[in-house]
Formats: structure tokens, sequence, C-alpha cells
């Protein structure tokens, strides 16, 4: 098994541009969560998915768009890239939600100019 | 006030020694208790997880959990270089949407 795997690694962007990170798992998790890592913030979750069709804010959504269309992946979309938006994002996954063992994927490292 | 106050470090300590890593939080419905540890530039990996009060072991790993002071701790023992690394309490309640982490604390075992 691969696990969960993420693209890009790493990332530069410019102020008001847009782009899409990949996420995918193939451990069949329905469960399936986005977080940024930040200096002394710790990982906080951007939004969440139970399964294939369903998805959730989480405590810092804005900015942000997520789709599920299939168990295996979960996009995360940048609508137009800000400096605030530098960071480490980390997709996860498990089998039945946050209390659950979570799965990292090695992460992609996003700099806004 | 965040919701996961965790003892910023860094730690340094010689190998072999006792090192000592706390969490206090303010969630009284917090059931679920976990360390993750995370090597530089990887993503986390869950390393100890307890459920409610009291203590668990795992070779030389030991995380305790008091939640009627609302504080979690993880102890290695007989540390080593290989446990250099950041390490993140998380904790939930049930059937929560989400995890709450803290800071992290890296630590650094000086062979």
């Amino acid at each position: 098994n691969a696990g969960v795997t993420q693209t890009p690694k790493f990332q530069v962007l410019k102020t008001g541009q847009s782009m899409t990170l990949q996420c995918a798992q193939d451990m069949n998790h329905e469960y399936m969560s986005w977080y940024r890592q930040d200096p002394g913030m710790g990982l906080r979750l951007i939004h969440y998915s139970v399964g294939a069709g369903i998805t959730d804010q989480g405590e810092v959504p804005n900015g942000y768009n997520v789709s599920r269309s299939t168990t295996e992946d979960f996009p995360l979309r940048l609508l137009s890239a800000a400096p605030s938006q530098t960071s480490v994002y980390f997709c996860a996954s498990s089998y039945s939600g946050q209390a659950d063992t979570q799965y990292f994927g090695p992460g992609t490292r996003l700099t806004v100019l | 006030q965040k919701e996961v106050e965790q003892d910023p470090g860094p730690l340094s300590v010689p190998e072999g020694a006792i090192v000592s890593l706390n969490c206090t939080y303010s969630n009284s419905a917090f059931q679920y208790f976990m360390w993750y540890r995370q090597y530089s530039r990887k993503g986390p990996e869950l390393l100890m997880y307890t459920y409610s009060s009291g203590n668990k072991e795992d070779g030389r790993f030991t995380a305790q959990v008091d939640k009627s002071s609302k504080y979690i701790s993880l102890f290695i023992r007989d540390s080593q270089p290989s446990d250099s690394a950041t390490y993140l309490c998380a904790m939930s309640a049930w059937n929560d949407y989400k995890l709450s982490f803290g800071a992290g604390t890296t630590v650094t075992v000086r062979a």
C-alpha cells in the first residue's frame, strides 16, 4: 500500500493564482481531511469528508474548496491564493473519523508571494 | 486562549535521559487522547492512543491522562537520537468532527 500520497511536494504561487493540491489514499478509508500547519499554531483542520459526496468545513475553511467524488481522492482547491495561505498542507485519512488513527500524507509546502 | 496548550520547548537532552512532554486542555468533553510524532519535513504518525483517564505503556513510551486536572503527559525512557522529532498532542470528544492539536514540542536527543 502507498498509504496517503500528496502532490505536489512544493509549490510557489503568486497572489491571486489558483491551484489544486492533490490527495489520494489506497486504504479504503471513508474519512479524509485537510490540515494546515503553521509555526506555533499546530495543525488546524480546513475541510473534512466522511465519505464520497459528503464534505464539511473545519476550523479554517475560508479561501479553500474541496470535493469528494471517489473514496480514494480528496483534492483541495485554493481559489485565489493569498500570502496568509503560505503553509504546509497535510492530507489525512482514517477508517471512522477524527478519534480514529489518522494516517497523514508527506505534506505540500506552499509559498504564496 | 487555545483549546490545547503544549509546552513549546525546544527540549535538548543527552542520550539515555527521560523526556517528559505535557499538554493541558480546557474542553472537559475530550475523551480520546493521542500523541503524534513528526520527523522533520514528514507527516505526523500516531505514537500513542489513550481513551479516557489512566496510563498506557508501549516499550519506552508511557502516556498518562489526568482528566480531573485536564493534563496529559508523554514520557520517553532511555531516549535515543532516533527519538529526535516534534511531538504533537491531539485530543477529541466523542463524535467530534475534529482533532484539536497542540502546537508541538521539538525534542533533540544528543548522542
